[in-house]
C-alpha cells in the first residue's frame, strides 16, 4: 500500500479565516512533506519533517504552519491567506528524509482563497 | 543547488508511436532520478526511477536512461496509449547537503492523439 490521503479535497476560505489541512500515511514512512503547485507548474517545496521534527522550512511565509502530531499525520494550518495563495497543497512521504527513497504523493487539496 | 531542466514543455503523437522526453541537471553529485506522471486534479504518482548506479531501467512501455558523463536522462514511453496523456516530471535528488530536496523539472505535457 503506496497511499497518502489528504483531506479536504477542496477547499475555500476568505482572508481572515482559520483552516487546516490534514495529510496521513500508514507506510511507515518516516519523513513528509508539504509542497505547493500552482497551475501549469511543478510542485515547489514548503516544509519537510523527518522523525516528527521540522527539518526544512523554505522561507514559507508564516501564515502557513504546519504540524507533525505523529508519525504518520501531517497538518498544514492556515490564517490569514492572500489570494495568491490559492493553489493545489499536496501531502508526500517518503522511507526517510535522507537517502534516495522514493516520495509518494497524495492527491492534493485545491485551496481557493477569496 | 541543484537546477533540472526538461524539453520538451509539450508533445503531441500518435497512438501507438513513441515518446521521448529529456532532462538536464547541474549537480554532479545528485544519485536518484524520479519521474512522475500527474493527471488533471490528481497529485504526481511516481512511475518509474533510476539510480546513479545503473544506466537504464526497463518497465513494460516504460523506460528511462541515464547518462552521468553528460548530467542529462530521459524518458521513453512505448507504443503510447491514450491514457498516457498527462504532464510528465523528471526531477533529481541528492547532493551534498540537500539530501531531503527533491528538485523537479518543468515538466511536459504529453498527448496523445487517437
Amino acid at each position: 500500500d503506496t497511499e497518502v490521503t489528504q483531506t479536504p479535497k477542496h477547499l475555500v476560505m476568505g482572508m481572515t479565516n482559520k483552516k487546516s489541512l490534514k495529510c496521513e500515511q500508514h507506510m511507515g514512512h518516516r519523513a513528509m512533506y508539504w509542497y505547493k503547485q500552482k497551475a501549469k507548474k511543478p510542485p515547489e517545496l514548503m516544509f519537510v519533517y523527518s522523525y516528527e521534527k521540522l527539518s526544512i522550512n523554505e522561507s514559507v511565509p508564516s501564515r502557513f504552519s504546519p504540524e507533525c502530531p505523529n508519525s504518520s499525520l501531517l497538518n498544514l494550518h492556515l490564517h490569514a491567506l492572500q489570494p495568491e495563495d490559492s493553489a493545489l497543497y499536496l501531502c508526500a512521504s517518503s522511507l526517510t528524509g535522507t537517502g534516495d527513497y522514493e516520495q509518494y504523493f497524495g492527491p492534493g487539496t485545491r485551496l481557493t482563497v477569496t | 543547488g541543484e537546477n533540472v531542466e526538461q524539453h520538451p514543455s509539450t508533445l503531441s503523437v500518435q497512438e501507438g508511436d513513441s515518446a521521448v522526453i529529456k532532462c538536464t541537471y547541474s549537480d554532479s553529485a545528485s544519485n536518484y532520478f524520479p519521474w512522475y506522471k500527474q493527471e488533471l486534479g490528481k497529485g504526481p504518482q511516481l512511475i518509474i526511477d533510476i539510480r546513479s548506479n545503473v544506466g537504464e531501467k526497463k518497465d513494460q512501455r516504460i523506460a528511462v536512461t541515464l547518462n552521468k558523463t553528460a548530467k542529462h536522462f530521459s524518458l521513453h514511453i512505448t507504443e503510447t496509449q491514450p491514457e498516457d496523456s498527462a504532464v510528465y516530471f523528471c526531477a533529481a535528488k541528492g547532493g551534498h547537503s540537500s539530501a531531503s530536496k527533491i528538485i523537479f523539472g518543468s515538466g511536459t505535457r504529453l498527448s496523445i492523439r487517437p
